[in-house]
Order: C-alpha cells, then sequence, then structure tokens
C-alpha cells in the first residue's frame, strides 16, 4: 500500500518562526511536491522536485524553501511565518513518466501562524 | 482567467439522484484529465481519468469536450457515501509532471 507521510497533523507557529515540514513517501516516486489549500483557492503548487537535490518554483513560491537531500523526502521550509501562510498543506508525490499521472497525497498538516 | 475553474456548489442532491457538474480549462494544449476526490479534512484521491472518448466507472461517468474545453463528471444513483469534494485536475505535458487544480466542487447527498 503507497504512503505518503507528513510530519504532523496540526501544528501553531509564532510569527518570525521558522517553520519545517516534512514529507516522506515509501514508492521510490522521482517527483514530489508541496501544496497549500484555502477555501475558495483550491490546490496551489509552491515548489515541486523531480530528482535528488532538484527543485522547481510552483505557481506561490514567496515565502517558501524546500529541500531535498534524499528521494524518500521533501521538505518545506517557513523561513520566517507569517499569518498569511496560515493554510493547510499537503505534499504529495508521483512516479516519473506514469501514465495515469496519479498523485499521492499525504494526510495534510494544518498550521496556524498567530 | 483561472486555468480550471469549477462551480463550488454545494449541490444537494437526494439519495438516488444523479447530479452532474463541469469543469472548464483555459489551455487548449491541455493533454490529460482527471477527477479527484476528497473527503472532509482528508487528502485528494484520484478517482478517475477522463479519457477523450468518455469512460466510466461503475456509477461514474467522465466526459472531455475539447472542443469546448470542459470535462464534466456524472454521479448515478447518488450514495450518502459520495458526498464530498471533486476536484478538476488538468496536466498539460510541456509543464512537466506538473497538475494543475480546480477549486473543487462541493457534492451533498441527502437521504
Amino acid at each position: 500500500d503507497v504512503k505518503v507521510t507528513q510530519s504532523s497533523r496540526y501544528l501553531v507557529k509564532r510569527t518570525g518562526e521558522k517553520v519545517f515540514l516534512e514529507c516522506v513517501q515509501d514508492m521510490d516516486h522521482e517527483n514530489m511536491f508541496w501544496y497549500r489549500q484555502d477555501p475558495g483557492l483550491g490546490l496551489r503548487l509552491i515548489y515541486f522536485s523531480y530528482d535528488v537535490k532538484m527543485k522547481e518554483k510552483g505557481d506561490i513560491p514567496e515565502g517558501y524553501s524546500v529541500s531535498r537531500e534524499k528521494k524518500e523526502r521533501f521538505s518545506l521550509i517557513l523561513e520566517s511565518a507569517s499569518t498569511n501562510q496560515t493554510s493547510m498543506y499537503l505534499c504529495a508525490s508521483i512516479s516519473g513518466g506514469g501514465p495515469s499521472y496519479e498523485q499521492y497525497f499525504g494526510p495534510g498538516t494544518r498550521l496556524t501562524v498567530t | 482567467r483561472k486555468e480550471v475553474e469549477q462551480d463550488p456548489g454545494p449541490f444537494n442532491v437526494p439519495e438516488g439522484a444523479t447530479v452532474a457538474f463541469n469543469c472548464t480549462y483555459s489551455n487548449s494544449a491541455s493533454q490529460s484529465f482527471f477527477w479527484y476526490r476528497q473527503d472532509c479534512r482528508k487528502e485528494p484521491k484520484l478517482l478517475m481519468s477522463v479519457y477523450s472518448s468518455g469512460n466510466e466507472d461503475g456509477r461514474f461517468t467522465a466526459q472531455l469536450n475539447r472542443a469546448s474545453q470542459y470535462i464534466s463528471l456524472l454521479i448515478r444513483d447518488s450514495k450518502l457515501s459520495d458526498s464530498a469534494t471533486y476536484l478538476c485536475v488538468v496536466h498539460l505535458k510541456a509543464a512537466g509532471n506538473k497538475l494543475t487544480f480546480g477549486g473543487g466542487t462541493r457534492v451533498l447527498v441527502k437521504p
């Protein structure tokens, strides 16, 4: 059974704190993604990675950075958290070149920045 | 204009009824289309891919209209368990493995 796990389900941080969100997949997938999901805005792509140490900006990368040191792990970093980064964060992975392009999602991290 | 647009709903559906809703996409070069289902407070999961000729999976039928740039999902004989948000997803090959998600259509099936 495929599995994508995220380090926390719920997180509360203060404005200005550095925040790490971790994602691990056990499917040996090349591609990993970080999204945020907000009411009325749907899922928006923050960053993605198609290989170890490779990263690409998504649609809303400002205020975020990522790290992919190992194939199975993709970390999202908020250098200095702000209240407008309060959101649900979803990690996903996909095998490169798969015909169905099925993305497997983690359970999500609900981050609140106060 | 958003790349992928959906009516947010909610669509209130009596149990056993049929419901259908559409999703429009703006990039005519889009090549692959999917419907994902997201239950409340859960992650999205693939419901079905959408093929050019239209396809069916049990009570669910998906269709693609390239000329008008929309896809549709029809649910027959709605069950209470069909209550969820349905996300329209579009893949543009030129964008690599990125998928673009619509905002979702919420469906509530009531007894």
